[in-house]
């Protein structure tokens, strides 16, 4: 059984399109993220909800809408896509948003966006 | 802010040769400190971790030992295979804050 499944695994669109990324996770987490990495394989984090919270907002473009309709599941919304928003973007989970380092988190296995 | 600090790759090494990817950090108060490892295709599983200083995480051969007094949490693996090839990452989370800041990562490419 996967642990943390995203939905597509790829999606190719063209520029100024709207798209939804699914993210699901079996594990009876608490909260869950998305982080992008570019094509410098850099990793950054974009959102996390706890319990349906949104507990992290960095400073990502309004077109980005996380949504998270019960604790399993995080989906990523994206409006107007910009050639820019070309990358892989991954789900991840861990049982609590605090206690730090004691929470692994846990990666889907990412969704490859490219716009064109 | 927090910010984590490899080394640059790629990093290309025979079969069972004696392996060092270096990471150090900046970070408030006492981070806890990770190896995350990407192969290729696939999403990042965590490798090893250290959530105080002078602990050595360990798995598969790899460590990493929690170095407060330098800032670093370099991983080492005396004899690396062709199946450790893959992109590492380090990376901390510090305070009550739950997201992980990453390194920009190092590939390591393993021959035979």
């Amino acid at each position: 059984d996967t642990a943390v499944s995203q939905t597509p695994k790829y999606l190719v669109t063209q520029m100024g399109n709207d798209k939804s990324i699914k993210c699901e996770q079996n594990l009876g987490h608490d909260t869950m993220y998305w982080y992008k990495q570019d094509s410098k394989k850099f990793l950054k984090i974009m959102f996390s909800y706890n319990n349906k919270e949104l507990i992290i907002n960095e400073t990502v473009p309004n077109r980005f809408s996380p949504k998270s309709p019960d604790k399993a599941h995080l989906n990523l919304h994206i409006n107007s896509l910009e050639l820019g928003d070309s990358a892989v973007y991954f789900c991840a989970s861990s049982q609590g948003p605090t206690s730090g380092g004691n929470n692994e988190q846990f990666f889907g296995p990412g969704t490859r966006l490219t716009v064109l | 802010g927090d910010s984590v600090t490899q080394m640059e790759g790629p990093v290309t090494l025979s079969e069972e040769a004696f392996l060092t990817i270096n990471c150090t950090y900046t970070a408030t108060g006492y981070p806890s400190l990770f190896w995350y490892v990407q192969y290729p295709g696939e999403g990042l599983q965590l490798l090893l971790k250290a959530t105080k200083a002078d602990d050595k995480g360990s798995n598969k051969g790899f460590e990493a030992t929690y170095r407060k007094e330098t800032t670093s949490f370099h991983l080492e693996k005396g004899s690396v295979q062709v199946s450790d090839s893959a992109v590492y990452f380090c990376a901390l989370i510090s305070g009550t804050a739950s997201k992980l800041t990453f390194g920009t990562g190092t590939r390591l490419q393993v021959t035979l």
